[in-house]
């Protein structure tokens, strides 16, 4: 069974600071990972993409890597800004219908 | 409408009462996904349509879990005699067929607190 842990739990950091998110998952037959955001009362938001065959996937300040064989991704975000705060999913696509999402990071960027 | 939208936001109900918890997706969207988010915990898959076909309903929790998609659109998710366990945030997500993976679009999820 596919297990997604995501590394730090919590993370505060002053503004400006670059960072990095850990995810690691035990199975590494999967499709595809994401990257989503969610803010507080609201939904999802898809942030990266990387499929099964690329290594990383940048967006802005945002940039994901994946290493398949050893089960990580990471998030990098540059110069972070309090409009950064929220919690950071993790997401692993199986090859079937569903995603196995790690249980998040909760990010505080203090100005 | 412009994104999925779910209903009620907050739901505080009693042990053993029936609940139902309302998603529309987006129009056009042939795909519909429930996941529970537990406390602390990651987002939990319970069941996918798809079209017509018969739904993959292999993550509902128990029996007391049911839903149904009515003419392609709109479903329900009916928890039974709910528990205390039960209490969670009910997120509904679509997309269409096909689409790139990152054309899900998550709902603002319902809470539901079982006292």
């Amino acid at each position: 069974k596919q297990e997604v842990t995501q590394i730090p739990a919590a993370l505060s950091v002053p503004e400006g600071e670059n960072l990095v998110l850990n995810c690691s998952f035990t199975d590494s037959a999967i499709y595809n990972l994401q990257w989503f955001r969610q803010d507080p009362g609201k939904g999802l938001t898809s942030l990266l993409l990387i499929q099964s065959s690329q290594r990383e996937q940048t967006s802005g300040r945002l940039n994901a890597s994946l290493d398949k064989s050893s089960g990580r991704s990471t998030l990098y975000i540059a110069a972070s800004q309090p409009g950064d705060s929220a919690t950071y999913l993790c997401a692993v696509k199986e090859y079937g219908n569903k995603l196995v999402f790690g249980a998040g990071t909760i990010l505080r960027v203090k100005s | 409408g412009a994104g999925v939208s779910q209903s009620p936001s907050n739901k505080v109900t009693e042990k053993g009462k029936d609940v139902e918890l309302r998603c529309d997706p987006i129009s056009g969207h042939t795909a519909l996904y429930w996941y529970r988010q537990s406390l602390g915990q990651g987002l939990e898959f319970l069941i996918y349509f798809q079209g017509n076909s018969a739904p993959d309903k292999s993550g509902l929790p128990s029996d007391r879990f049911s839903a149904e998609r009515t003419g392609g659109s709109v479903s329900t998710l009916t928890i039974q005699r709910t528990q205390q366990e039960d209490s969670a945030v009910y997120l509904c997500a679509s997309r269409m067929k096909g689409q790139d993976p990152w054309g899900y679009t998550f709902g603002s999820g319902t809470r539901l607190t079982v006292v």
